[in-house]
């Protein structure tokens, strides 16, 4: 079946302009999660779905960042007025069960001039 | 601050030979999970160790838990070209609804 899947692969933008990154988990997965990873760094959390549960917006790195979940599925991550320190990978992941293996999507790598 | 801290940041070894790569965390936790990263992309998920559980085998990866410790090791016996990647633990808090990574460990298998 087919695996958690990202778009774009790349965005460049330019400092100041609004960016939309998409995610499209494996289906059935309740579970989905945004990820930030900066240039040879770990994994920084920025938000987590759960079912219809209100998300954990804990990790957004202040209030430029806002995600959504449509129907339980595809989210959509949005970075307003975007900053050149926003520049990073942004993953996905999705699992069935929290607590369980998660699934990562090939990452979006957004580079902001 | 990060709750699985990998040591050491960095590992060069020669192709056959066995790799290491440590793992401490703080609170307690449900399970520790290893991933795999080439190239800067999406993770694959290695192996989960539970709470309860000491060892673990896969294939050619051996995963120890000391939960007395608060440590985790990730064995990777007879080094390959293509083990060449970043190498990052995640803890499960107990309590808690997601996984938090380290800082990772980038394995180098030279030929």
């Amino acid at each position: 079946g087919a695996g958690v899947s990202q778009s774009p692969s790349n965005k460049v933008t330019e400092k100041g302009k609004d960016v939309e990154l998409r995610c499209d988990p494996i289906s059935g997965h309740t579970a989905l999660y945004w990820y930030r990873q900066s240039l040879g760094q770990g994994l920084e959390f920025l938000i987590y779905f759960q079912g219809n549960s209100a998300p954990d917006k804990s990790g957004l790195p202040s209030d430029r960042f806002s995600a959504e979940r449509t129907g339980g599925s595809v989210s959509t991550l949005t970075i307003q007025r975007t900053q050149q320190e926003d520049s990073a990978v942004y993953l996905c992941a999705s699992n069935p069960l929290t607590g369980n293996e998660q699934f990562f999507g090939p990452g979006t790598r957004l580079t902001v001039l | 601050s990060q709750q699985g801290e990998e040591d050491p940041q960095a590992l060069s070894i020669q192709e056959g030979e066995n790799a290491t790569m440590n793992c401490s965390y703080k609170t307690s936790i449900n399970n520790l999970q290893w991933y795999r990263q080439n190239s800067g992309r999406g993770l694959v998920h290695l192996i989960l160790i539970r709470s309860n559980e000491r060892e673990k085998h896969s294939g050619r990866l051996r995963v120890t838990l000391d939960t007395s410790k608060k440590s985790s090791s990730l064995l990777i016996t007879a080094s390959r070209a293509a083990d060449t990647a970043s190498y990052f633990c995640a803890t499960d808090e107990v309590g808690a609804q997601k996984l938090v990574f380290g800082q990772g460990t980038r394995l180098t298998i030279n030929p």
